[in-house]
């Protein structure tokens, strides 16, 4: 079974910078995983933020950014807003299947 | 606008089955995936499957295998996810969230949440 790997908490101060990861157990991420990102609030539907490991939706503020780091994917917040609190999960492709990590709880 | 909008809240027996329909509109039907993914309260989310609405292709999680069905109604725009033998576990929020056909999530449905007790 593919497990996905993701911190499980992690605390930026406004105006700072944070980078989540993403590890899959099968091995080093690329981009043949096509990882996703998405914003989780409380109450609210998911928010896709990052497509395609490093792309973003025209919704997705620019502070965000996705990219390969270390064999892992990874989602970087720049300039952190006390607004960007929220949970934060991966999914990645694995041949047929996606696997989602286990979220990352932001705290700003 | 793109809209996926998901059917309402249920609560289900033990052993009961749910079906959870996702509508959607504001974009040609059959150009886009549709996936279900859950979120078990307390947990993360898990990805239960697939639909293709071209021709109800399905692919599921194996942790669903024999207990989940993805069907399609081109007619109306609609996909379900039906989940069968229902144990206390399966309380969640459901959504259904659309995919680009070159594994671009974009837009998703509201939840809808799924109570299983007794």
């Amino acid at each position: 079974q593919t497990l996905v790997t993701q911190e499980p908490s992690l605390t930026v101060s406004p105006g700072g910078t944070v980078t989540l990861t993403c590890a899959s157990s099968t091995g080093a991420v690329t981009v043949d995983n096509h990882a996703n990102w998405f914003q989780l609030k409380p109450g609210q539907a998911p928010r896709t933020l990052i497509y395609s490991t490093t792309n973003k939706h025209s919704w997705t503020p620019a502070r965000f950014s996705g990219s390969l780091l270390g064999g892992k994917a990874a989602l970087t917040l720049s300039r952190a807003q006390p607004e960007d609190e929220a949970e934060f999960y991966c999914v990645l492709f694995h041949g047929i299947i996606w696997v989602f990590g286990g979220g990352t709880k932001l705290t700003v | 606008q793109v809209q996926l909008v998901q059917s309402g809240a249920e609560v289900q027996k033990p052993g009961a089955s749910v079906k959870i329909s996702c509508k959607a509109s504001g974009y040609r039907f059959t150009s886009y995936f549709i996936h279900w993914v859950r979120r078990v309260p307390g947990q993360g989310l898990e990805w239960m499957g697939m639909i293709d609405p071209r021709n109800g292709n399905t692919n599921d999680a194996q942790e669903f295998q024999g207990r989940v069905t993805m069907t399609r109604d081109t007619s109306t725009s609609t996909v379900y996810v039906h989940l069968s033998s229902l144990r206390s576990e399966d309380t969640a929020e459901y959504f259904c969230v659309r995919e680009e056909l070159n594994w671009i999530f974009d837009y998703w449905g509201q939840g809808t949440l799924i109570t299983v007790s007794s």
